[in-house]
């Protein structure tokens, strides 16, 4: 069955520490991303990848990275320079960055701070 | 500004009533694709259905149907005798030609089927 899936569904950080969401998908698309919804908003863009060892940033990538060394990987890392990371973070992918493909999501990873 | 507007942010209806969620856009493209996607309690949002600006055809999927005016920018989402299971996030999407091929997400309209 192919999708995408995120681990894990619920990860909480120490103030300081940095984490890493991942994301893997079996839709053999080029291209990922990673999206961050805060409640009453819409999805806003952290980075996105359209090929293998190529990302670029999103809207609001202060305080995130991202690798890209195999196609079916995109993990994200929250790193403690990111001051508010509360919030539901979710991956997509795509067959290819085209503005008629729509993009295909994971089921999230809530992230709160402890 | 806002390119993809939103304005109901909560509504509830009774089951078997019909609902319709406004999705209101801003472009200056002439070629853009316009997306909606079903966020169910579960998280994940599911694609629903795909326009090209260049196709205005109302369609029909069972019980969902879209309304697609390009002369009021707007493309309306239908649910016809609504079911509990339709309690979800609706998100409308708007992508662009030649602005780099980002969607742009409404804030998203959160439907509650009463039964």
């Amino acid at each position: 069955d192919g999708g995408i899936t995120q681990s894990p569904k619920y990860l909480f950080r120490k103030e300081g520490q940095n984490v890493t969401l991942s994301c893997e998908q079996n839709l053999n698309h080029d291209a990922m991303y990673w999206y961050r919804q805060d409640p009453g908003q819409g999805l806003r863009l952290i980075y996105y990848s359209q090929i293998v060892n190529d990302f670029q940033k999103g809207d609001i990538a202060e305080g995130y990275s991202v690798s890209r060394e195999k196609k079916e990987s995109f993990p994200l890392t929250v790193t403690s320079a990111q001051k508010n990371p509360t919030a539901f973070y979710l991956c997509a992918s795509s067959i290819v960055r085209q503005p008629n493909q729509p993009q295909h999501f994971g089921d999230g990873t809530r992230l709160s701070i402890l | 500004a806002q390119k993809v507007t939103q304005a109901q942010t909560e509504i509830s209806v009774v089951e078997k009533e019909d609902v319709t969620l406004d999705c209101v856009y801003e472009t200056r493209d002439t070629t853009y694709y316009l997306f909606w996607y079903k966020q169910p309690p579960s998280g994940e949002l599911v694609f629903l259905i795909r326009r090209n600006s260049f196709d205005e055809q109302n369609e029909i999927s069972g019980r969902y149907s879209w309304n697609f005016q390009k002369s009021t920018s707007s493309f309306n989402f239908t649910i016809t005798a609504s079911q509990v299971v339709d309690s979800a996030v609706y998100f409308c999407a708007l992508s662009e030609a030649n602005t780099g091929n980002q969607f742009y997400f409404g804030t998203g309209t959160s439907l509650t089927v009463i039964p």
